[in-house]
């Protein structure tokens, strides 16, 4: 069946250091992956995303790279700051059939909770 | 920027009683989606909606639940009958399109059924 998880559950950095949190994904038919940050009070924003067919995508100070040999994802934070501080999701999707009305369903994965000591 | 807006932020409710939570989606978004978290759990998915119908819903989603959209900016989840088990965190997210990677999440409802 399908599930997502975490290595680490907690990950704790100093300001200005590099974070990495890792996810692991068992559905190798999932089309998307996607990295949220939820911070306390609030619901989860989206960070960046991922196709399947691609290994790597950089936004602003966020790398994602994914390994579908090991079914493994990745978020790299570069130069972590306080306000980093927050829950990391995981998820993936996989896209709606074509042509029919069935959706794409979002799976998440636990969290990982990133504190970043000033 | 547009957000999501959820009302209230609390709920506490008595088991069996019926509540309603409240949403307005981003503005020119057509999909909307109920999730939900429970303390320490992942983020769960209930139901999507489009074009005033369900498009898909989970095994959570049973006869409790219902979504509706009364007017041109709200979506409303309702649970007829709470049960304990229900206490949680209730996220709505609207999205442009059908493809779900960039769901816009709302700041939530925690649910506390006693």
């Amino acid at each position: 069946g399908e599930s997502v998880g975490l290595h680490l559950p907690t990950l704790s950095v100093q300001e200005g250091d590099n974070s990495i949190i890792n996810c692991a994904y068992s559905n190798s038919a999932s089309d998307y992956f996607i990295w949220y940050k939820q911070e306390s009070g609030k619901g989860p924003q989206f960070i960046i995303d991922i196709r399947s067919n691609m290994d790597k995508r950089q936004g602003q100070r966020v790398t994602v790279l994914l390994n579908k040999t090991v079914k493994h994802l990745s978020l790299q934070i570069a130069a972590t700051q306080p306000g980093d501080s927050a829950v990391y999701f995981c998820a993936e999707i996989s896209l709606p059939n074509a042509g029919g009305t069935s959706y794409g369903k979002l799976t998440f994965g636990q969290g990982t909770i990133l504190t970043v000591h000033p | 920027e547009p957000e999501v807006t959820q009302t209230p932020s609390h709920q506490v409710t008595q088991m069996g009683q019926e509540v309603i939570l409240r949403c307005v989606p981003i503005s020119n978004h057509l999909y909307f989606y109920w999730y939900r978290q429970i303390l320490g759990q992942k983020v769960e998915f209930l139901v999507s909606f489009y074009n005033n119908e369900i498009s898909e819903k989970s095994e959570i989603f049973d006869d409790q639940f219902s979504v509706e959209r009364p007017d041109g900016s709200n979506f409303t989840l309702k649970i007829r009958s709470t049960k304990l088990e229900d206490s949680a965190m209730y996220f709505c997210a609207s999205s442009e399109d059908r493809v779900r990677e960039k769901l816009f999440f709302g700041s939530g409802t925690q649910l506390s059924v006693l």
